[in-house]
C-alpha cells in the first residue's frame, strides 16, 4: 500500500528562521511528489518533483526529491507569519491518485 | 491557469436530507476528477476516482450508496451524500486531473459540510 510519512508533524519557528520539512514515501511506480501549502481552505500547489536531485525553487521555497532514498525535502528560508499554514506532501504512483502524507503544522512567530 | 470551482462552499443540513456538491473544471476538461474528504487536523483522505462516463472507484471503507458520484460531463462531477449523518460533517474537497499540466491536479475551494 502507497504511503506517505511527513515530520515533523508540527513546528513552531521565529520570522526570519530557516525551516525544513521532510517527506518519505513508498509507492509503487512512482511517478511524481508533490508538495502543497493548505491555509483555511483547499490546497495550493507548490512544486512537482519527478527527477532526482534537481532542485526546484521559488522565491524563499525550495524543494528536492532523493528517488533513492525515497523522500523529499521542502526549504522554506528567511520565514514570513504568511507562511505558517499545513504543508503537505503528496506522491503520485501508477495511477493518478495522489496519497497525501498527514501533512507539517508550520507556525511562524513574530 | 487551470481553474476548479465547487459549490456550494457551504452547506447546513438536517440529518437525513441528502445535499449535492458540484465540482467543475472552468477552463480545462477533466477526463479525471477526484473527491477527498478532510476531517478536523487530519490529511485530505482520498474517497472516489470518478472518471467521465463511467463508474466512479471508490476507496476501500467508501460507501458508493452513501457517496454517490456523476461524471456526466469532460467539466463536471457531483457527489451526493445521501441520507447525511453528523459523522458525514467534513471538508469535501474535489481535483481535476489535466495531463496537460504540470501541476497533475487543480484542486477545488472545498466545501464545507455540516450536519445537524
Amino acid at each position: 500500500e502507497d504511503k506517505v510519512v511527513q515530520s515533523p508533524l508540527s513546528l513552531v519557528v521565529h520570522e526570519g528562521d530557516t525551516v525544513t520539512l521532510n517527506c518519505s514515501y513508498e509507492v509503487t511506480n512512482f511517478r511524481s511528489l508533490l508538495w502543497y501549502k493548505q491555509e483555511k481552505k483547499a490546497p495550493t500547489f507548490l512544486f512537482m518533483l519527478t527527477s532526482s536531485g534537481i532542485e526546484k525553487k521559488s522565491g524563499r521555497l525550495s524543494s528536492i526529491l532523493d528517488k533513492k532514498e525515497l523522500f523529499s525535502i521542502l526549504n522554506i528560508t528567511a520565514t514570513q507569519t504568511g507562511d505558517s499554514a499545513i504543508y503537505l506532501c503528496a506522491v503520485q504512483g501508477g495511477s493518478e491518485k495522489l496519497v497525501f502524507g498527514k501533512g507539517t503544522k508550520l507556525t511562524v512567530n513574530p | 491557469g487551470a481553474v476548479v470551482s465547487q459549490h456550494p462552499s457551504w452547506v447546513i443540513c438536517k440529518s437525513g436530507t441528502s445535499v449535492k456538491i458540484e465540482c467543475r473544471s472552468l477552463d480545462f476538461q477533466a477526463t479525471t476528477m477526484f473527491w477527498y474528504r478532510q476531517f478536523p487536523k487530519q490529511s485530505l483522505m482520498l474517497m472516489a476516482t470518478s472518471n467521465e462516463g463511467s463508474k466512479a472507484t471508490y476507496e476501500q471503507g467508501v460507501e458508493k450508496d452513501k457517496f454517490l458520484i456523476n461524471h456526466a460531463s469532460l467539466t463536471l462531477s457531483t457527489l451526493t451524500v445521501t441520507s447525511a449523518h453528523p459523522e458525514d460533517s467534513s471538508f469535501y474537497i474535489c481535483s481535476a486531473g489535466a495531463w496537460t499540466s504540470r501541476e497533475t491536479q487543480y484542486f477545488g475551494p472545498g466545501t464545507r459540510l455540516l450536519v445537524l
